[in-house]
């Protein structure tokens, strides 16, 4: 599995209230991934991070910020959430250069009412 | 930026007989394509990858051809069994290392 974990695995909230979920690996993989995945879509990508501190958007990105202050941590916010974003979130990572292949958490379940 | 189809989104098949899924990429720059197997509430797990320079790849039962002429790639499964029953996704990795998704294919193996 990698050493990731995913925090909370189950979470409710209200439209409007802001939401940060946590990825945490082990592994001291330096490229780390948030994906939401949606009938129909597949997995899109949200936010990704190749180093701490270092970030950048992906093809979803509206709506969330994400934050890596250390290599074993990426966290994702919701700044107000909204029922667009009830989804199921994957965190991944990668080895590191020239090692493509990305393995994933086991998922955040979110449900926006 | 890259797109993915996948096809079809979802296949049924009698158990032992074979079952293909296909993809088609739009970025000749890609250069990655793995493979992902999704049960029911779990977490995608790699199953094969191939790389731009090879045109097969196979792994027992499972097989990954690429066509970079046509741009688009295909998994075989032989002698299904029903534990394949699951989605299957693939993906492509283009030029800036990021993966993009096909939409999925739900498999299911009758016995």
């Amino acid at each position: 599995d990698a050493g990731i974990t995913q925090s909370p695995r189950h979470k409710v909230t209200e439209t409007g209230t802001p939401v940060t979920l946590r990825c945490h690996q082990t592994e001291n993989h330096r490229y780390m991934y948030w994906y939401r995945q949606d009938p129909g879509h597949g997995l899109r990508l949200i936010h990704y991070s190749y180093g701490v501190k270092d970030t950048d958007k992906g093809e979803v990105s509206d709506g969330y910020s994400v934050s890596r202050s250390k290599t074993e941590d990426f966290l994702l916010t919701l700044e107000s959430a909204t029922s667009s974003q009830t989804s199921v979130y994957f965190c991944a990572i990668r080895q590191g250069q020239g090692r493509e292949t990305q393995y994933f958490g086991p998922g955040t379940r979110l449900l926006v009412l | 930026g890259e797109n993915v189809e996948q096809h079809p989104s979802t296949l049924s098949v009698q158990e032992g007989d074979s079952a293909v899924i296909k993809c088609t990429y739009s970025d000749s720059a890609s250069n990655y394509f793995p493979w992902y197997k999704q049960e029911l509430g779990k977490r995608p797990q790699l199953i094969i990858d191939i790389r731009s320079n090879v045109g097969e790849k196979k792994d027992q039962r499972i097989a990954v051809t690429l066509n970079k002429t046509a741009k688009h790639f295909s998994l075989h499964i032989t002698e299904t069994q029903p534990e394949d029953s699951a989605v299957y996704f693939c993906a492509a990795l283009n030029a800036g290392n990021m993966l993009t998704f096909g939409g999925g294919t739900r498999l299911m193996v009758k016995p």
